[in-house]
């Protein structure tokens, strides 16, 4: 159980266009996801956190005209490259949160398994 | 703030070594704090959790204890074995709205 799913596990696009990714809680509801960027050989950097139903906080630095997050239901949170650029090329994680008091366990985030994105 | 410092890598080790990474933290409040595994391309999984102080969490082998009194929580294996070759990453949770705090990140490689 609490399996985290993203979609799509790779992609490769043109320089110029955009790209959606998107995370899903398969078995539990989320009312909290968080998207991480993880560059080679280094840790993840929080990028912002999506609440369902409300605007996404960003981290200082993080452009949130290029990355736009929608969180659209309890299950599901896209985060979408706009015109992407070669420098956006990284590998891209999002994580859920439970529902307070529900299983599991409200104080772990579940992660998904991680998107490769290749701008050209 | 809420941060956590991580034992640089890369880690090299023979089979059936004993193997630690440090790891300690600093946060406001009580954190609940995390180990986390990547094998190659993929993302993070789960390896153990302490969400008190003197907590022990444990699993595959692996171990950790939460040290309130410093501030650590440090990775330990008695004896790794090649599949335990990753990434391993240090977290800790207890910000608004439970944001993670990850470490840099230490690189094992567990040679035959």
């Amino acid at each position: 159980g609490a399996v985290v799913s993203q979609h799509p596990s790779r992609v490769i696009c043109k320089s110029g266009t955009s790209v959606k990714i998107e995370c899903r809680s398969l078995d539990f509801q989320a009312t909290t996801m968080f998207w991480y960027r993880q560059f080679p050989k280094q840790s993840l950097m929080l990028m912002a956190t999506s609440n369902e139903g409300s605007k996404a906080t960003y981290e200082q630095g993080v452009e949130k005209d290029k990355f736009l997050i929608n969180h659209a239901s309890l299950t599901l949170s896209t985060l979408t490259v706009t015109s992407a650029h070669p420098e956006d090329s990284s590998f891209y994680i999002c994580s859920a949160l439970s529902l307070a008091g529900d299983w599991p366990d409200y104080n772990e985030q579940f992660f998904g398994p991680g998107t490769r994105l290749t701008v050209l | 703030g809420n941060s956590v410092t991580q034992m640089e890598g890369p880690v090299t080790l023979s089979e059936e070594a004993f193997l630690t990474i440090n790891c300690t933290y600093t946060a406001t409040g009580y954190p609940s704090l995390f180990w986390y595994v990547q094998y190659p391309g993929e993302g993070l999984q789960l390896l153990l959790k302490a969400t008190k102080a003197d907590d022990k969490g444990s699993n595959k082998g692996f171990e950790a204890t939460y040290r309130k009194e410093t501030t650590s929580f440090h990775l330990e294996k008695g004896s790794v074995q090649v599949s335990d070759s990753a990434v391993y990453f240090c977290a800790l949770s207890g910000g608004t709205g439970n944001q993670f705090y990850f470490g840099t990140g230490t690189s094992l490689t567990v040679i035959p």
